[in-house]
């Protein structure tokens, strides 16, 4: 079962273009995150939201928190060529042991 | 070492064949996982150790498919009679402590199973 709908699957934009990628789910989560992958390397963590409503932003990136703790947006101001690479999202439950349920990703392509 | 580490970095294996994943966490960190990550599919939970506590398998697909964690650092996935099906990149990653959101991820071993 995927609990964590992520959307777009595939991205490719142009430089300096602005882009949101969704994640979304029924589920309450305790906390989410948005990691970054490049080929070859695991994820890296990018931003832990943790409140509802909450907005990060990380340079050119802002996350948000749902109100109600079940969705989460990234958005990117003016994409760089170094910002391709696949963005996960990962939310953890309420409660029990600390177990992520990882989105499928979307996969950014940035064209200079 | 500053990082995960993982090896092997690549391994290609035949159909029926049984083989050794090994990770190394960061040193001291209290809760090693194990994902597997196929095209499309995104992070798939496996294993997940926390400190002296019993492992949580649940996300083992089957049970050709096992872990251990030794002294409560280098970890082991052992897949015996691999299938054309296990083929992905399998993931490492260690938390410091429990309660910690940041996870450390390796690099990952793509395994091929022909």
């Amino acid at each position: 079962t995927q609990l964590l709908e992520q959307s777009p699957q595939f991205l490719s934009i142009q430089e300096g273009e602005n882009l949101t990628v969704y994640c979304n789910s029924s589920s309450v989560f305790s906390s989410l995150q948005w990691y970054r992958q490049e080929p070859g390397e695991g994820p890296v963590l990018l931003v832990t939201v943790v409140t509802g409503g909450e907005v990060k932003k990380l340079k050119r990136l802002t996350f948000q928190f749902g109100d109600a703790r079940k969705d989460s947006s990234l958005h990117i101001t003016a994409a760089q060529p170094g910002d391709t690479g696949l963005y996960l999202c990962a939310g953890v439950p309420v409660g029990g042991s600390y177990i992520p349920t990882f989105g499928r990703g979307t996969s950014l392509i940035v064209h200079p | 070492g500053a990082g995960v580490s993982q090896s092997p970095s690549n391994k290609v294996t035949e159909k029926g064949k049984d083989v050794e994943l090994r990770c190394d966490p960061i040193s001291g960190h209290t809760a090693l996982y194990w994902y597997r990550q196929s095209l499309g599919q995104g992070l798939e939970f496996l294993i997940y150790f926390q400190g002296n506590s019993a492992p949580d398998k649940s996300g083992l697909p089957s049970d050709r498919f096992s872990a251990e964690r030794t002294g409560g650092s280098v970890s082991t996935l052992t897949i015996q009679r691999t299938q054309q099906e296990d083929s992905a990149v399998y993931l490492c990653a260690s938390r410091r402590l429990a309660g910690e959101d940041t996870q450390y991820f390796g690099p990952g071993t793509r395994l091929t199973v022909l």
